[in-house]
């Protein structure tokens, strides 16, 4: 399995609270993703990184920051946690972004807003 | 909006059947990429298919490509109960920066 750990695995937490989950790998890949996955969407991307301080938005990035300060650590901030963000939150990781890459997934952080 | 759509969004097989997925998409694609989610875990690559290609196997595994119609399928052939999990395709999304899943194909395969 390729290197990527997601902490903390599950949360819950109290609407209006920041929350910071967290990405890290250690594969040395220049890109990491964050996707949610809720029941009947399928995976959205949220951001994205493709470097140290590179990032970029995705298709759902309204109320979540990103912060990419180290290669191997990629944070994902709800800066007021709603319900609506109740969701699994997947990370990936690639290589590169050339045509046929494979990312590589993390097992997960199951999140409840209450 | 998300690139790719599965179809069916749930099928149901005996094992030794074949199970057929299709995934459509929107835009054109340098690669389309098939997933694996087994419950409760993360995304496992299965195949890779490149634009240039109508056609690949790996396994029991059989992916086919149509650019024409923007359409993959992905069939698994004599299939276990152990194949029994979400399967997504993927795309790389139109600024080729990162990929885009579809909704995926729930397949449970029982004995």
């Amino acid at each position: 399995d390729a290197g990527i750990t997601q902490s903390p695995r599950h949360k819950v937490t109290e609407t209006g609270t920041p929350v910071t989950l967290r990405c890290h790998q250690t594969e040395n890949h220049r890109y990491m993703y964050w996707y949610r996955q809720d029941p009947g969407h399928g995976l959205r991307l949220i951001h994205y990184s493709y470097g140290v301080k590179d990032t970029d938005k995705g298709e759902v990035s309204d109320g979540y920051s990103v912060s990419r300060s180290k290669t191997e650590d990629f944070l994902l901030t709800l800066e007021s946690a709603t319900s609506s963000q109740t969701s699994v939150y997947f990370c990936a990781i690639s290589e590169s972004n050339r045509a046929g890459t494979e990312a590589f997934f993390g097992q997960g952080t199951r999140l409840t807003v209450v | 909006s998300q690139q790719g759509e599965e179809d069916p969004q749930a099928l149901s097989i005996q094992e030794g059947e074949n199970a057929t997925m299709n995934c459509s998409y929107k835009t054109s694609i340098n690669n389309l990429q098939w997933y694996r989610q087994n419950s409760g875990r993360g995304l496992v690559h299965l195949i890779l298919i490149r634009s240039n290609e109508r056609e690949k196997h790996s396994g029991r595994l059989r992916v086919t490509l149509d650019t024409s119609k923007k359409s993959s399928s992905l069939l698994i052939t004599a299939s276990r109960a152990a194949d029994t999990a979400s399967y997504f395709c993927a795309t790389d999304g139109q600024a080729g920066t990162a990929l885009i899943f579809g909704k995926g194909t729930t397949l449970s395969v029982s004995s």
